[in-house]
């Protein structure tokens, strides 16, 4: 158990309405990550945070954005949720060591009506 | 940029058979990770192997990292029915240690 947390596990909004999803750790990890699951598309990564206010994008980074503020919590935010955007999200952490494995949290299950 | 090719896309295998299941990419990845994932949870990870060649076991699982550094396969031995979920395998590439993931292998097991 990496200590990882997502909020809310749930959650069904309308097209055109923002939508912020969290992810909380509580063991410090440096790295932070948010993917995002799709059938037939496997885990792609979204943005990913290497330190309090520092972010790159990922893969598949357009209409969303992030925010680190403390080094607990890793935000994902969507401007204007769009049906496209219907998904499982993901949070993950780097472990402490050398070798970049990740550890996910349980996700969150995001339908844009 | 990076892709995986993870197959079979899925397998339906009696209980007690063995499963082998593989990735191969066109980049060379530092390392390989093996991941499962159950219904409405996330990915955990199974294997993480570091070195070309190198055959790492976890129980009834074993998985090898190719000694090109462009393929890895894990194979479960004894399959039973609490082995269902999908597999996925990941590569480590990129400056950052990014991972990259195949599509995943969901495994279904009769009893």
């Amino acid at each position: 158990d990496a200590g990882i947390t997502q909020s809310p596990r749930h959650k069904v909004t309308e097209t055109g309405t923002p939508v912020t999803l969290r992810c909380h750790q509580t063991e410090n990890h440096r790295y932070m990550y948010w993917y995002r699951q799709d059938p037939g598309h496997g885990l792609r990564l979204i943005h990913y945070s290497y330190g309090v206010k520092d972010t790159d994008k990922g893969e598949v980074s357009d209409g969303y954005s992030v925010s680190r503020s403390k080094t607990e919590d890793f935000l994902l935010t969507l401007e204007s949720a769009t049906s496209s955007q219907t998904s499982v999200y993901f949070c993950a952490i780097k472990g402490q060591t050398l070798y970049n494995e990740q550890f996910f949290g349980p996700g969150t299950r995001l339908t844009v009506l | 940029g990076q892709q995986l090719n993870q197959s079979p896309q899925s397998m339906f295998i009696q209980e007690g058979e063995d499963v082998s299941m593989n990735c191969t990419s066109s980049s060379i990845f530092n390392t390989w990770l093996w991941y499962k994932q159950d219904p409405g949870e996330g990915p955990v990870l199974l294997i993480a192997l570091y070195k070309a060649g190198e055959l790492t076991s976890n129980g009834r699982l074993t998985a090898q990292f190719g000694i090109t550094r462009k393929d890895s396969f894990l194979n479960i031995s004894a399959s039973i029915p609490s082995d269902v979920g999908i597999y996925f395998c990941a590569g480590v590439g990129g400056s950052q240690g990014n991972l990259i993931f195949g599509k995943g292998t969901k495994l279904s097991v009769k009893p």
